[in-house]
């Protein structure tokens, strides 16, 4: 059965700072899914990683792919107040099913 | 207009009611899915479908039961209603293949009393 596990749950950080959001899963795949959350809202599809090794960035977030260690790494750089958000991966089991993470929650300090 | 629509946007019931959340896409895809959302718990899959004549049990399905009355329609209904199914309830649909996203409605939030 399909694990995924994301760490920090909380995150709160100063704006201009770095970070890393990680998602971490327990069985083999080769695609990860990010998405955000706003508060109340959906959520929007952010990056689709398809194999080991993919690099994905657009504005200050980049993720990371690494299938081998079963990780994939969301990079926050100068951190301004509209990333506030809940962050989720998400991990195909199978060819049909997602299976997502419980969330990383960040709120950016002004 | 939104791809994904879910209606009713907000519904408060009684336990043992029974309710339908519904759900219809412009988008043209096959796979629809049910998801729900509890604090802490990130989404767990209720059923997806892949066409019309497709419907499978996802992680949670006990106590639910779904409808996909056309390729843009797919319905959730709670045949009756317990207070542990509050939840935020979302739809999705994808488009299948290598680079598949799933792309998600505004979401229905349920409150069962």
């Amino acid at each position: 059965e399909l694990k995924v596990e994301q760490n920090p749950l909380f995150l709160s950080m100063q704006e201009g700072k770095n970070y890393t959001i990680y998602c971490n899963y327990s069985t083999t795949s080769d695609r990860l899914y990010w998405y955000r959350q706003d508060p109340g809202k959906s959520l929007e599809s952010l990056f689709v990683l398809l194999s080991n090794g993919a690099v994905k960035q657009e504005g200050r977030l980049m993720a990371s792919l690494d299938t081998k260690a079963r990780l994939s790494t969301l990079h926050i750089t100068a951190a301004v107040h509209d990333l506030s958000a809940t962050y989720f991966c998400a991990v195909p089991e199978g060819t049909y099913k997602y299976i997502f993470g419980t969330g990383t929650r960040l709120k950016v300090l002004a | 207009d939104a791809d994904v629509t879910q209606t009713p946007r907000n519904r408060i019931t009684k336990t043992g009611k029974r309710i339908m959340l519904e759900c219809s896409q412009t988008k043209g895809h096959d796979r629809m899915y049910w998801y729900r959302q509890d604090p802490g718990l990130g989404l767990r899959l209720i059923y997806y479908s892949f066409d019309v004549k497709d419907i499978n049990k996802g992680e949670i399905s006990d106590g639910y039961s779904v409808s996909r009355q056309a390729q843009a329609k797919f319905s959730l209904s709670l045949e009756s209603a317990i207070p542990n199914q509050t939840a935020l309830y979302f739809c999705a649909t994808s488009d299948g293949g290598r680079r598949e996203t799933q792309y998600f409605g505004p979401g229905t939030r349920l409150l069962v009393l």
